[in-house]
């Protein structure tokens, strides 16, 4: 499987829900990151997966959460939704620690 | 605190001709930069990148310049085509912090036919 996929591609929620994003990494592609991307703005880090590992976080609070999984797959948790949650949320893999990271198109999440 | 900055939101040039797009750096401790360049819809691809070792890499139409001293890259592409319109990202890595992205905020690039 190539490429970076990413569900659902849009998603609407009331604040103070609670949200689930996914993403299916390529096979191999061990190291996980996940960016929220503002209007207007670059992509920011939130956290970073390394072997089903977080070995890395931004400056994101705790009720942003996540989890990969062996087959490469790996989901970003937000619980509490707030109104400045609305952006888009981007996914990237790569087969090792260093740069070459392929985005999806991610998941453009919109907190009403 | 933004450790990479894209001081131009936006910039228009006429076909053929060159585009620069410019970044600016602060973090010294950055050893590998990249840019990426983004359609509506899509996420960002990865175009061209230059190890800090280095002041120029190419690739095609497109080159890369960094000048450490002045903690400044730029990515240059001739001739400019229509295709190439997109937002370009301008992004840093610190090796020995996770390899994660710091990313600029952007420069939309508009190449008129």
């Amino acid at each position: 499987e190539t490429g970076v996929t990413q569900s659902p591609t849009h998603l609407i929620k009331t604040r103070g829900q609670q949200v689930t994003l996914r993403c299916s990494s390529q096979s191999g592609h061990n190291t996980v990151s996940w960016y929220q991307q503002a209007l207007g703005q670059g992509p920011q880090f939130i956290f970073q997966y390394y072997r089903e590992e977080e070995n890395g976080r931004g400056n994101f609070p705790p009720r942003f959460s996540g989890l990969q999984f062996p087959n490469y797959s790996s989901e970003l948790n937000v619980n509490a939704l707030e109104l400045d949650d609305s952006a888009l949320y981007l996914c990237a893999s790569s087969p090792d620690r260093e740069g070459g990271y392929t985005f999806g198109s991610g998941t453009r999440l919109t907190v009403v | 605190d933004q450790q990479v900055k894209q001081n131009s939101p936006s910039l228009s040039v006429q076909e053929g001709r060159i585009s620069i797009l410019n970044c600016d750096y602060t973090n010294s401790m950055f050893d590998y930069f990249l840019w990426y360049k983004k359609y509506p819809a899509e996420g960002p691809t990865f175009l061209i990148s230059i190890s800090s070792i280095k002041d120029k890499n190419e690739d095609g139409r497109f080159t890369v310049f960094l000048n450490k001293s002045a903690k400044h890259l730029s990515l240059h592409i001739v001739p400019s085509q229509p295709g190439d319109s997109a937002v370009y990202f301008c992004a840093a890595i610190d090796s020995g912090n996770t390899g994660k992205l710091i990313f600029g905020q952007g420069t939309t690039l508009q190449v008129k036919p």
